[in-house]
């Protein structure tokens, strides 16, 4: 069965860091890319990152470039998410999702239970 | 950007009834689209992929058509489980998402 379980999630000042990790378990984790897609609170989904299987292929949307830093380690078939510069408006449950691919597809085929980071002064 | 714009956003119908969901993009994505499933306080779970292709494990009557800008998400007969907000999605380039469309039983 696969398994999804992000970490690391909780209130921080605006300006502040935080790091997220997502443990996965249930599937070949090296061969798939994966990804993390937001929800602020009472809203819609929105996409954030995705890394290739190698880490060879890395992509953010605008609005946290220069500021989110996706990784992987695949002997740990860990994914994190080291996020700084942090603003009120990064405020959503973060959740760790599968891609269909190992290049990426971006087609989430599972999702994990979500890591809730609340910025706020 | 691709923009993915939902209608409606909300919606009430009977057990029973044959729901549509419509789904627009403001330029074509072949049939790179894709449903979502998010029911109260737990994570999306895809229903449907490449427009119209079921995933493994969901019921029957979810279906999905449509491809280049218009597409339609339709559940045939609406049971009490379906309660949940419907998303969207583009795979095209990147991702993008609808607003999310909220299925309610009267």
């Amino acid at each position: 069965e696969v398994q999804l379980v992000e970490s690391g999630g909780g209130v921080v000042q605006p300006g502040r860091s935080l790091r997220l990790s997502c443990a996965a378990s249930g599937f070949n984790f090296d061969d798939y890319a994966m990804h993390w897609v937001r929800q602020g609170p009472g809203k819609g989904l929105e996409w954030v990152s995705r890394i290739s299987w190698n880490s060879g292929g890395i992509d953010y949307t605008d609005s946290v470039k220069g500021r989110f830093t996706i990784s992987r380690d695949n002997a740990k078939s860990s994914l994190y998410l080291q996020m700084s510069s942090l603003r009120t408006e990064d405020t959503a449950f973060y959740y760790c999702v599968k891609d269909r691919t190992g290049g990426g597809s971006y087609l989430f085929d599972f999702w994990g239970q979500g890591s809730l980071v609340t910025v706020s002064s | 950007d691709i923009q993915m714009t939902q209608s409606p956003s909300a919606l009430s119908a009977s057990v029973g009834d044959r729901v549509t969901i419509t789904c627009r993009a403001s330029q074509t994505i072949d049939n790179w689209l894709a449903w979502y499933q998010q029911k109260p306080g737990k994570a999306p779970n895809l229903l449907i992929y490449k427009a119209s292709s079921l995933e493994s494990g969901v019921p029957s009557r979810f279906s999905g058509s449509g491809s280049g800008t218009e597409f339609t998400l339709t559940i045939s007969s609406l049971q009490p489980d379906d309660l949940a907000t419907y998303y969207c999605q583009q795979y095209k380039r990147y991702s993008t998402f609808g607003q999310g469309t909220k299925v309610q039983i009267k």
